[in-house]
């Protein structure tokens, strides 16, 4: 079985600040990991994959996340935050192997940015 | 441009009636994806079509149905809607390791 966890329905911070959302995974093998970005009353749009090599992965619009095996997490990061990234943020894994391109999805953290 | 569309955007249903809702894609993409998202779940899987005529069952394919005749559509058939299927409902393609999402449709079963 897999699952994502993301602790924090919302989190709040000034522009300017730098923003980590958090994000923690289950899975017995080597993971496939992912941000989705949910603008309100708009779709979900990719902004990051980790899939193997190197820790730390740069995304669209800024973002970065750090895939720590250690603590099976993979947290989002922006410095500084702009108030155009108030959005709601998926953190979704997909097992490798034979589970068949499944993703699944975290329950979202509602990002505000105050200008 | 990558672009998933969604027919209709928004259904007012009863109790009971079928539901059909279409999802296309001008991409090519083999596999596509419906989800339902409810407030404070995330994305939760229904079905997976792999390709024409190749479907599986998401995490929760109950009360849902789907239908892939051509690679560019994929279909969720809702027979005898229930309230509890009030949702809405997203539909995406994959290419490589990412997803593209339609724009969703809102489903409302009064």
């Amino acid at each position: 079985a897999q699952s994502v966890d993301q602790p924090d329905a919302h989190v709040t911070l000034y522009e300017g600040a730098s923003l980590e959302l958090r994000c923690s995974y289950s899975y017995s093998a080597a993971p496939y990991l992912f941000w989705y970005v949910q603008y309100p009353g708009q779709s979900l749009q990719f902004l990051l994959k980790y899939i193997t090599g190197d820790a730390v992965v740069k995304g669209t619009k800024g973002f970065e996340a750090e895939f720590r095996k250690s603590n099976s997490s993979f947290n989002l990061k922006k410095s500084p935050a702009h108030w155009s990234d108030s959005a709601k943020y998926f953190c979704a894994l997909e097992g490798g192997g034979n589970m068949g391109y499944k993703l699944t999805f975290g329950t979202g953290t509602s990002l505000l940015v105050d200008p | 441009d990558m672009k998933v569309t969604q027919m209709p955007r928004y259904l007012i249903k009863r109790m009971g009636e079928n539901v059909l809702l279409e999802c296309g894609q001008d991409m090519s993409h083999e596999t596509m994806y419906w989800y339902r998202q409810d407030p404070g779940l995330g994305l939760q899987l229904i079905y997976i079509s792999y390709d024409v005529d190749s479907n599986s069952e998401g995490d929760i394919p109950k009360g849902y149905r789907v239908s892939r005749k051509k690679r560019e559509h994929f279909s969720l058939i809702l027979d005898s809607a229930k309230t509890n299927q009030t949702s809405v409902y997203f539909c995406a393609s994959r290419l490589g390791y990412e997803q593209y999402f339609g724009p969703g449709t809102r489903l409302t079963v009064l």
